[in-house]
């Protein structure tokens, strides 16, 4: 079956303890994504990758890091959790076809709350 | 930055009634995508509309894009309890780096 895996589902961490948010794809997919959705928000881009190796930012990338060493897995890095970081967490990948990022295949979603 | 705004914020109608969301952006597109949440879940992605398309059609779904006033509408037909979700345009701008921008979604409920 086609999906974005993340994991955890749920997470409850600790001001400044590093935590990692694992995001895996299965359909050779070039181009990853995380978002935040916060409500009255709604979904901000933190870093996005468009393929191994090719990582930037997006609209709120402080505090955050990525890396993309394989295609298929794209995780998400907090150094040092804030309570402001507390949100919930979506990865997504994509195939890209000329200038044009096709839909997203979103994973189910990482509630983290940071204390 | 927020591309894409829906409106209504929120929508409540009953089954068998028709749903119309609408979507507003700011710079030129390569395409415009409609996705459905359901409570805190991933989005599902529904639709996608070219630039250069003005209508697409999907089931019960109907799409339109109108890019000389920046603007999109979602037309559910025949709404079911199962259609209540929050519904949320995504763009694809023509500049600027690579990312779908997503606006801050419709809730819309279905009453049996």
């Amino acid at each position: 079956e086609a999906q974005v895996t993340q994991n955890p589902r749920y997470l409850i961490t600790v001001t400044g303890k590093k935590l990692t948010v694992t995001c895996s794809q299965n359909m050779n997919h070039e181009y990853m994504s995380w978002y935040r959705q916060d409500p009255g928000l709604g979904l901000r881009q933190i870093y996005y990758s468009m393929n191994v190796e090719v990582t930037d930012k997006g609209d709120v990338p402080e505090g955050y890091k990525v890396s993309r060493k394989e295609k298929r897995n794209f995780p998400l890095i907090l150094e040092s959790p804030s309570p402001n970081q507390t949100s919930l967490y979506f990865c997504a990948s994509s195939f890209r076809a000329g200038q044009g990022i096709y839909g997203y295949t979103f994973g189910s979603g990482t509630r983290l709350t940071v204390v | 930055s927020q591309q894409g705004e829906e409106d209504p914020q929120a929508l409540s109608i009953q089954e068998g009634e028709n749903a119309t969301m609408n979507c507003s952006y700011k710079t030129s597109i390569n395409n415009l995508q409609w996705y459905r949440q359901n409570s805190g879940r991933g989005l599902v992605h529904l639709i996608l509309i070219r630039s250069n398309e003005r209508e697409k059609h999907s089931g019960r779904l109907r799409v339109t894009l109108d890019t000389s006033k920046k603007s999109s509408s979602l037309l559910i037909t025949a709404s079911r309890a199962a259609d209540t979700a929050s519904y949320f345009c995504a763009t694809d701008a023509q500049s600027g780096y690579s990312t779908l921008t997503f606006g801050k979604g419709t809730m819309l409920l279905v009453s049996p």
